[in-house]
């Protein structure tokens, strides 16, 4: 069976300070991982995945994530955060072979002015 | 593109009463989901389908049904809803299954309330 835990419910930040949303999986074999964000009232929206080759992982905003196999994590990083980056974030884990995402229970993020 | 639309954005349901959540896409996406979201659990995953005619259970399917007549749309049942049903619900699609090569693209939601 697959799961994924994201540790933290809530992460404040300083606008301009760097960004860690922290995401750890568990899967038989070897993972794909995404992570979501979700605004206010809106649907999940993609941030980037991990599928195989290079465990830095760019993607949308700005944002990047680090694949390590041998602690089971996945965080998702940000340099510099944004007041826009305040949200909610989901990690997702799917073993390959299986048709069906896991979801994390959600990080939600602040970033104050 | 629509993208991944869903009907209707609200609702109030009483106990035992019954309802349909639409959702349709435009992108020709063989795969599509429902999923529930509650506070501090994440998305869960009701039923999914994997191409035009199939369903398939998720992980929390009791209370729900589904149907994929057509490819573009997929219809989520409750035929006697229950106080526990209060959610949102999100509906999602991809070409291929979850993960891989292709992306789950999401809707925008549906809050349903039952009272």
């Amino acid at each position: 069976a697959q799961s994924v835990a994201q540790p933290e419910d809530q992460v404040n930040v300083a606008e301009g300070n760097p960004l860690t949303v922290k995401c750890t999986y568990s899967v038989s074999g070897n993972p794909y991982l995404f992570w979501y964000v979700q605004y206010p009232n809106r649907g999940l929206q993609f941030l980037l995945k991990y599928i195989t080759g290079d465990n830095l992982v760019k993607g949308s905003y700005g944002f990047e994530a680090e694949f390590n196999k041998s602690q089971t994590s996945f965080h998702l990083k940000k340099p510099s955060a944004l007041v826009s980056d305040s949200a909610l974030y989901f990690c997702a884990v799917r073993e390959r072979g299986d048709y069906k995402l896991s979801f994390g229970a959600g990080t939600t993020v602040t970033v104050r002015a | 593109n629509a993208g991944v639309t869903q009907t209707p954005k609200f609702r109030v349901l009483k106990t035992g009463q019954s309802m349909t959540l639409l959702c349709a896409q435009d992108m020709n996406h063989e795969y599509m989901y429902w999923y529930r979201q509650d506070p501090g659990m994440g998305l869960r995953l009701i039923h999914y389908s994997v191409g035009e005619g199939t369903t398939a259970k998720g992980e929390v399917p009791d209370g729900y049904n589904v149907s994929r007549l057509k490819k573009q749309n997929f219809l989520l049942g409750l035929e006697s809803a229950a106080p526990s049903q209060t959610s949102v619900y999100f509906c999602a699609s991809s070409y291929g299954p979850a993960g891989g090569e292709d992306t789950q693209y999401f809707g925008p939601g549906t809050r349903l309330t039952v009272l």
